[in-house]
C-alpha cells in the first residue's frame, strides 16, 4: 500500500523558516518525482515544488522560488521541504504527492503551516 | 502560465441524480487534464488522468472527456459519498496548474 506522512508543520513568525518532512512507503522511491501542493484556508490548490527521481533537478513556481528548498534522500524514502522567510501568504496545508507523468496519483494526509506572529 | 476555469463554483444536486462539471484551459492541454476529489477533512483522491482514465478503485459512475481546451467530469447516479470539492488540474505544461473548484453539495 502507498503511504506518503507528512510531519514537521506548525506555527512560526513571519520571517522565520520551517522544514516539512514527508516519509513514503509502498512503491520504488527512486523511480518517482514527487511534488508539493498546498492549499491555503478556503482557497484552491497551488502546486509548490517538483523534484526528479534522482534529486538532480528542483522545480517552483514564482512564488516561493529562492524560499524554499526542496530535496530528497532516497536511502531513506524521505523528502524534505526547507522553507524560508516564510510570509503569511504561505499559510497553508502542504501535502505531499507523488507524480506520474504530471498527475499526482497519490497523495499525503497534509500538514498545517501557520504563519502568523 | 495555463489558467483553468472551472464551473459552476457551487453545484447542488440531489441523490441519484447525473452531474457535470466543466473546466476550460486557457489554451489548448491536449487532453493533459486531471480531475481529484477533496473530503471535508481535506483528504484529497485522484479521480481521473488524461482526460478520461480512471484511477484504479474510482467507481465507474465517474467519467471524463473532453479536447482541446474544454474538459468535463461527470458523475452519475450520485451517491452521498460523492458530495465533495472537485478540482481540475493541467499537465501540459510547466507549472502544473488547478482549476479554483467545484462544490457538489446536497440539494
Amino acid at each position: 500500500e502507498v503511504q506518503l506522512v507528512e510531519t514537521g508543520g506548525g506555527l512560526v513568525q513571519p520571517g522565520r523558516s520551517l522544514k516539512l518532512s514527508c516519509v513514503v512507503s509502498g512503491f520504488t522511491f527512486n523511480n518517482y518525482w514527487m511534488s508539493w501542493t498546498r492549499q491555503a484556508p478556503g482557497k484552491g490548490l497551488e502546486w509548490v515544488a517538483s523534484i526528479t527521481n534522482s534529486g538532480g533537478s528542483t522545480y517552483y513556481p514564482d512564488s516561493v522560488k529562492g524560499r524554499f528548498t526542496f530535496s530528497r534522500d532516497n536511502a531513506q524514502n524521505t523528502l524534505y521541504l526547507q522553507m524560508n522567510s516564510l510570509r503569511s501568504e504561505d499559510t497553508a496545508t502542504y501535502y505531499c504527492t507523488r507524480v506520474r507523468t504530471g498527475y499526482f496519483d497519490y497523495w499525503g494526509q497534509g500538514v498545517m503551516v501557520t504563519v502568523s506572529s | 502560465d495555463i489558467q483553468m476555469t472551472q464551473s459552476p463554483s457551487s453545484l447542488p444536486a440531489s441523490l441519484g441524480e447525473r452531474v457535470t462539471i466543466s473546466c476550460r484551459a486557457s489554451q489548448g492541454i491536449s487532453n493533459n487534464l486531471n480531475w481529484y476529489q477533496q473530503k471535508p477533512d481535506g483528504t484529497i483522491k485522484p479521480l481521473i488522468y488524461y482526460t478520461s482514465n480512471l484511477q484504479s478503485g474510482v467507481p465507474s459512475r465517474f467519467s471524463g472527456s473532453g479536447s482541446g481546451t474544454n474538459y468535463s467530469l461527470t458523475i452519475t447516479s450520485l451517491e452521498p459519498e460523492d458530495f465533495a470539492i472537485y478540482y481540475c488540474q493541467q499537465d501540459a505544461s510547466f507549472p502544473p496548474t488547478f482549476g479554483s473548484g467545484t462544490k457538489l453539495e446536497i440539494k
